[in-house]
């Protein structure tokens, strides 16, 4: 079945710099690949998404770049601040787009 | 606009019992979808819901069923509890055709104990 592998698991990061965060996904019809946000006691939110027709997508301090033919895409945040401590999952679409499957999250941590 | 409402929001079980978890979508929102959530796991899907209709099952045993109302409210079930099943179990909405046509939108989730 569709699989979404994400590293790494924890990133620790002072603040100010940059952290990255990459997924692998392995059903090639995926055509959607979003990330989300989790707080402690919050149900995931949508931060960035991009599709399979786009290669690069920027919001602010948030970036995606998609790679389609390695099935890769990735998350880039700069100039971290502390409130960007939280969990970060990727997902992307199944084929029939009836379902996001998630990888299994990177822990952010960031030290001020 | 309220946002995904999920009840209860904690509860325990002993195994063997079984638990019914309810999900209020965004109004208007016609998908609902269910994540299991755990530590080692992440967010696993369970089941998406169009319309009354179920359109896809994630990987998990027969004791996971779920249903959708008319007003696009959801249920979900686990019978006869194991130790495995504790857990935040997530609903998400979703405002257009379904979870590849955009955001969705989470619940806070019903955290469950089975002891």
């Amino acid at each position: 079945g569709e699989n979404v592998e994400q590293h790494p698991s924890t990133l620790s990061v002072q603040e100010g710099d940059s952290a990255v965060i990459k997924c692998t996904y392995s059903d090639s019809a995926s055509n959607y690949f979003p990330w989300y946000k989790q707080e402690l006691g919050k149900g995931p939110q949508l931060i960035i998404d991009i599709r399979s027709n786009v290669g690069e997508k920027k919001d602010q301090r948030i970036a995606v770049t998609l790679n389609k033919t390695a099935k890769h895409f990735s998350l880039h945040i700069t100039e971290t601040q502390p409130e960007d401590s939280a969990v970060y999952f990727c997902a992307a679409s199944n084929q029939a787009g009836t379902a996001l499957i998630f990888g299994k999250g990177t822990t952010l941590s960031v030290s001020s | 606009k309220a946002g995904v409402t999920q009840t209860p929001r904690y509860l325990i079980k002993t195994r063997g019992q079984q638990v019914t978890l309810s999900c209020s979508p965004i109004s208007g929102h016609r998908s609902v979808s269910w994540y299991q959530q755990t530590p080692g796991q992440g967010l696993q899907f369970l089941f998406e819901y169009f319309s009354e209709t179920q359109r896809n099952k994630g990987n998990f045993p027969g004791r996971f069923s779920g249903r959708q109302f008319s007003n696009s409210r959801s249920e979900m079930n686990v019978s006869t509890l194991e130790l495995g099943d504790s857990a935040l179990y997530l609903c998400a909405s979703n405002a257009a055709g379904g979870p590849n046509t955009g955001e969705l939108f989470f619940g806070e989730g019903s955290r469950l104990t089975v002891l």
